[in-house]
């Protein structure tokens, strides 16, 4: 099993869909991440999960609701979007201490129509 | 002003160069720092992590110093397959990382 999982690995939908990004890790991590990369623009962190308890939601529109059942599975939520939302969703899980680093999924390239 | 700023580019290099690359940092209480590669339309990977006593591993070498809050990494003897979007990334005392926007390099044939 690879570490860090994602499917699908390419989504179109809708404008009016209710579609979900699954995310799980296999590395026996303690936090989850979901991160945002549009075409040319930095990685937007979105939601941070440590120790299955949300820490961070930076300001992300509520279109989007992230859901961490336990350490090893996170979900990405999505209904109404808009087509600027289409990006490359990515996952990644680390240990919350130490100099551990980020390890990531391949990503779920959304398209919103 | 950013946490995280790097130069995006593009650096274009020919093969056999020698190419380095800087990023800084704002916030002070960071805790521990790395070098990600990504390729086009792919995931962010680990290159390396940095050390203050600064690290190397084969043609990368990377340096911290954490009272300008600078970071860099060097390539050597650039070969085709460096050429990809190179992430400096910032991990804070919890959890939370923090990716520079990233420098672009083309190394030419």
């Amino acid at each position: 099993e690879t570490g860090v999982t994602q499917t699908p690995r390419h989504l179109v939908m809708g404008m009016t869909n209710k579609k979900s990004l699954k995310c799980e890790q296999h590395l026996g991590h303690n936090a989850m991440y979901w991160y945002k990369q549009s075409a040319k623009k930095p990685l937007e962190l979105m939601f941070v999960y440590s120790l299955e308890e949300r820490v961070e939601n930076n300001s992300v529109p509520s279109r989007f609701s992230p859901e961490c059942p336990n350490s090893s599975h996170l979900f990405l939520h999505l209904h109404t979007l808009q087509p600027e939302d289409s990006a490359l969703y990515l996952c990644a899980s680390s240990q919350v201490s130490g100099r551990t680093e980020a390890f990531f999924g391949q990503g779920t390239r959304l398209t919103v129509v | 002003r950013k946490e995280v700023e790097q130069d995006p580019g593009p650096f274009n290099v020919p093969e056999g160069a020698t190419v380095a690359f800087n990023c800084t940092y704002s916030n002070s209480a960071s805790q521990s720092f790395f070098w990600y590669r990504q390729d086009c339309r792919k995931e962010p990977k680990l290159l390396m992590s940095v050390y203050s006593s600064g690290n190397e591993d084969g043609r990368f070498t990377a340096q911290l110093n954490r009272a300008s809050q600078y970071i860099s990494l060097l390539i050597r003897d650039s070969k085709l397959s460096d050429s990809a979007t190179y992430l400096c990334v910032v991990k804070d005392y919890g959890q939370n990382f923090v990716f520079g926007p990233g420098t672009r390099l083309s190394v030419l044939p």
